[in-house]
């Protein structure tokens, strides 16, 4: 079974220019989460959706950041302008079910940006 | 509201030395918890969880974690240690009532020596 996949692995960019991450979840998993992970802190969780429907977005700034899944599968992270403190490891998760007992959220690779 | 608290963001053991890493946790309803390990450039991988059953939780690779309410924790262990371990490993909790997000602590970084 493919894990969740993320691109790019890297992605060097200078301030105030627009960036994309992309990710493709389990097969099957109708919830997906984007976390963003600062050197040497645990990830913070960004977004969650529930099939299309983003359920939590309480935690993404807005006025900078964006997010898509139009057809309830793969998802976009988009950051325009992107400052230097936007540097991080930007994490894709999926799980089956987010209600209830909370199922296994089975994590990518990450993308590691950096801002010059 | 759940938060943890890993004490010590790096640990030093030698190769066949009993790991253990420490996690505390504050949660206002019974919580659900998990132990994940990150290897560098990579993403992070379930080690094991709790999820209200039996109190002694069994996970990959021979770790182990208890949870202790009196205590409120769930440190994990090895009895002894490989090289294979060194990595950055993660404690997280929710809570067990609809969904509630994944609060991670600060992270305990393994340093495995031989």
């Amino acid at each position: 079974e493919a894990g969740v996949v993320q691109s790019p692995r890297y992605k060097i960019i200078e301030k105030k220019q627009p960036v994309a991450f992309w990710c493709n979840p389990i097969s099957g998993h109708n919830t997906l989460y984007w976390y963003l992970q600062n050197l040497g802190q645990g990830p913070e969780l960004l977004i969650r959706y529930e099939n299309e429907e983003a359920v939590d977005d309480s935690q993404l700034p807005k006025d900078r950041f964006s997010a898509e899944r139009l057809k309830g599968v793969d998802s976009t992270l988009k950051i325009q302008p992107a400052e230097l403190g936007d540097s991080a490891v930007y994490l894709c998760a999926s799980s089956l079910l987010a209600g209830g007992p909370p199922n296994e959220q089975f994590f990518g690779p990450g993308t590691r940006l950096t801002v010059l | 509201a759940q938060s943890v608290t890993q004490l010590g963001s790096h640990v030093s053991v030698s190769e066949g030395a009993l790991v253990l890493l420490r996690c505390n946790y504050s949660s206002s309803v019974p919580p659900y918890l998990f132990w994940y390990v990150q290897y560098p450039n990579q993403g992070l991988q379930l080690l094991l969880k709790y999820t209200s059953a039996a109190t002694l939780v069994k996970g990959i690779n021979g770790f182990e974690a208890e949870f202790k309410k009196s205590e409120t924790s769930f440190h994990l262990t090895k009895p002894s240690a490989h090289m294979s371990d060194a990595a950055e490993y993660f404690c997280a909790v929710t809570g067990n009532t609809g969904f509630q997000k994944l609060v991670f602590g600060t992270g305990t970084r393994l340093l495995v020596s031989p």
